[in-house]
């Protein structure tokens, strides 16, 4: 069983700029959901897609966005970077949108700075 | 407001002594509720569902309505359970995997 994989591990970036992270889900898993961390903080949601498409979203602005694909991998896009956006992203894949019965599957991460 | 506090930010105990980690949530409704859990350069991973009642590695969590409390506890802390432990919470609606997670608590089982 392969598990949940994210790449790059660390990435710095210049405000303003773009970014994109990936993310691979766990074999079998439909369903992926995208965490932002800061330092001394927990996970705080940003999106989840099923089946290709965004169902669900936290408290962030339109730059951030995502794809989820075919094979279910999936991408985080930021726009137009800000320092604040310096945080530990996490990509968590399940089996369904409950995540009660369907516990979440974490990758370990993209470090991102901004600076 | 949906919220999740864990009060302490390090808990620091000796092996074999007790272990109790806070969390109190603020949620109008019946949440679902979790315990996760972080070792070192690992993952975060699922240690515990508050319906479930089950015990993993010795930690039961026991959910109080009443306190909007669902403390993590183990009768004997052991070194192989330092690690960072985030409290989460679910909301019932929405119909997607939504967490509110904790700050987290780090603890820290010295020998």
């Amino acid at each position: 069983e392969t598990g949940v994989t994210q790449s790059p591990t660390h990435l710095i970036k210049t405000r303003g700029q773009q970014v994109t992270l990936r993310c691979s889900s766990q074999s079998g898993h439909n369903t992926v959901s995208w965490y932002q961390q800061a330092l001394g903080q927990g996970p705080q949601f940003i999106f989840q897609y099923y089946r290709e498409e965004e169902n669900g979203r936290g408290n962030f602005p339109p730059r951030f966005s995502g794809l989820q694909f075919p094979n279910y991998s999936s991408e985080l896009n930021v726009n137009a970077l800000e320092l604040d956006d310096s945080a530990l992203y996490l990509c968590a894949s399940s089996m369904g949108t409950d995540s009660y019965n369907s516990p979440l599957h974490f990758g370990n991460g993209t470090r991102l700075t901004v600076t | 407001a949906q919220r999740v506090t864990q009060p302490e930010k390090l808990l620091s105990v000796f092996k074999g002594a007790p272990v109790e980690l806070k969390c109190n949530y603020s949620y109008s409704g019946s949440p679902e509720l979790f315990w996760y859990v972080q070792y070192s350069r690992q993952r975060l991973q699922l240690l515990l569902r508050h319906i479930s009642r089950e015990s993993i590695k010795g930690f039961t969590a026991d959910l109080n309505k009443g306190e909007t409390s669902f403390h993590l506890k183990k009768p004997f802390a052991q070194e192989e359970d330092s690690a960072m432990y985030y409290c989460a919470l679910k909301p019932l609606s929405g119909g997607y995997n939504k967490l509110i997670f904790g700050a987290g608590t780090r603890l820290a089982v010295h020998p």
